[in-house]
């Protein structure tokens, strides 16, 4: 597509279930980024994809937040046993990386509410 | 730590009139990258303007423009001729030692602009 895709667009769970929330980057792009956005917040950098290298998780919070990049391409974040915590905007973005370092193409997020 | 400050959470402007809107930061890097980033209420941030810190001509991209003061490690985004799609949340970022292969932005809290017809 010409953009970030992500879905879906809002997604309401009962604490204790899990989620999965999807993003299709833009074709060609290699570098791949999970942000978080909470209320009255800024951005929480959680985990980059980098081509076929390791991922930086550095900054995702819990073991219970984990995510995958199949293909060098799509990419799910999955948050097991939810808290009313994880109620937040999950941004996904995508650059084309190295050469482009800070210029983020973004989706229109993901928003979760937790119960 | 490497950190990036906007200390106006909301702020508001006359349609056609100039706003400026402030972000300082602080690192110990002499190699960084300075963004502004718009969040319209659709959620989708669209990045607005950039600045290498090497350079000393402040960018521009239309009616935005930025005032870098590196002493002051201050990076204010100026609008003119305010426009109502300008209303938006601003965030102010930064990439820290990009030429170490440093990725992630930081950013500031954000400014909510509001512009009035």
């Amino acid at each position: 597509g010409a953009g970030v895709s992500q879905s879906p667009s809002n997604k309401v769970t009962e604490k204790g279930k899990d989620v999965e929330l999807r993003c299709d980057p833009i074709s060609g792009h290699t570098a791949l980024y999970w942000y978080r956005q909470s209320l009255g917040q800024g951005l929480e950098f959680l985990i980059y994809f980098q081509g076929n290298s390791a991922p930086d998780k550095s900054g995702l919070p819990s073991d219970r937040f984990s995510a995958e990049r199949t293909g060098g391409s799509v990419s799910t974040l999955t948050i097991q046993r939810t808290q009313q915590e994880d109620s937040a905007v999950y941004l996904c973005a995508s650059s084309l990386s190295p050469s482009a370092a800070g210029e983020l193409f973004f989706g229109e997020g993901s928003r979760l509410t937790v119960l | 730590a490497q950190t990036v400050t906007q200390s106006q959470p909301e702020m508001s402007v006359q349609e056609a009139e100039t706003v400026t809107l402030s972000c300082t930061y602080d690192t110990s890097e002499s190699d960084y990258y300075l963004f502004w980033y718009k969040q319209p209420p659709s959620r989708q941030m669209i990045l607005v303007i950039r600045q290498e810190a090497y350079k000393q001509q402040n960018a521009t991209e239309n009616r935005f423009s930025v005032n870098f003061q590196k002493a002051a490690k201050s990076f204010s985004l100026k609008i003119s001729d305010s426009q109502l799609g300008d209303a938006a949340m601003y965030f102010c970022a930064s990439i820290f030692a990009p030429g170490a292969g440093s990725y992630q932005l930081t950013f500031g809290k954000g400014t909510k602009l509001s512009v009035i017809p």
